[in-house]
């Protein structure tokens, strides 16, 4: 079945730590998106990226780092100078980064990563 | 700026009990419109994309609709495992590929 793989479930981190969240998809999708989500806040965008070997910033990218080197992978390192770590992180993918006929392109998630400080 | 506001932030109904969840937006030209499902400790599944005013979807006892301010989903006999969190996001074209999204709905269906 295609889809999108985050891993660990639940991670944690000590102070001073950087710490990795892993994006792997099978749905040969371009574009992937990474986004923080806080009890009683919408999902905010920290970085995507349209295309390999390209990523932008989104709205919360401070403290955080990306890497894009093939197509179907897109981690996420939480630096140690994101101060407030704690929240679910969601990665998520869609077909083009741009959509062609300028209609919006819906999202596929995975199943999120719980990120919690020790 | 894109905004997108849900209400109400929580709604608890009896199963067999029908409501609509609001969402209100304001956006420089939509692209389209976007409801998700989100189970606890999961992420957000698809649910309908809504493109111009007047367009209606509907899966199952959900129903979207959309005017240029706002869009609803209707939820028509709901039984216990239609409880969720429901979010609502926008695509505009103000330049931006990113969605916004709003804080969501809880909604709760007792037996």
């Amino acid at each position: 079945d295609g889809g999108i793989t985050q891993s660990p479930k639940y991670l944690f981190r000590k102070e001073g730590q950087n710490v990795t969240l892993s994006c792997e998809q099978n749905l040969n999708h371009d574009a992937m998106y990474w986004y923080r989500q806080d009890p009683g806040q919408g999902l905010r965008l920290i970085y995507y990226s349209q295309i390999v070997n390209d990523f932008q910033k989104g709205d919360i990218a401070e403290g955080y780092s990306v890497s894009r080197e093939k197509k179907e992978s897109f981690p996420l390192t939480v630096t140690s100078a994101q101060k407030n770590p704690t929240a679910f992180y969601l990665c998520a993918s869609s077909i083009k980064g741009r959509p062609l006929s300028g209609a919006g392109e819906k999202l596929f998630f995975g199943s999120g990563t719980q990120l919690s400080v020790l | 700026e894109d905004q997108v506001t849900q209400s109400p932030e929580a709604l608890r109904l009896q199963e067999g009990e029908s409501s609509s969840l609001n969402c209100s937006y304001t956006v420089s030209g939509l692209r389209g419109l976007f409801w998700y499902r989100q189970d606890p400790g999961k992420g957000p599944e698809f649910l309908f994309t809504l493109y111009s005013a007047g367009e209606e979807k509907e899966k199952e006892r959900l129903k979207a609709t959309l005017t240029k301010k706002e869009s609803f989903l209707h939820i028509t006999a709901p039984k216990p495992e239609d409880s969720a969190t429901y979010l609502c996001a926008v695509h505009g074209q103000g330049g931006s590929e990113k969605l916004v999204f709003g804080k969501g709905m809880k909604l709760t269906v007792n037996p």
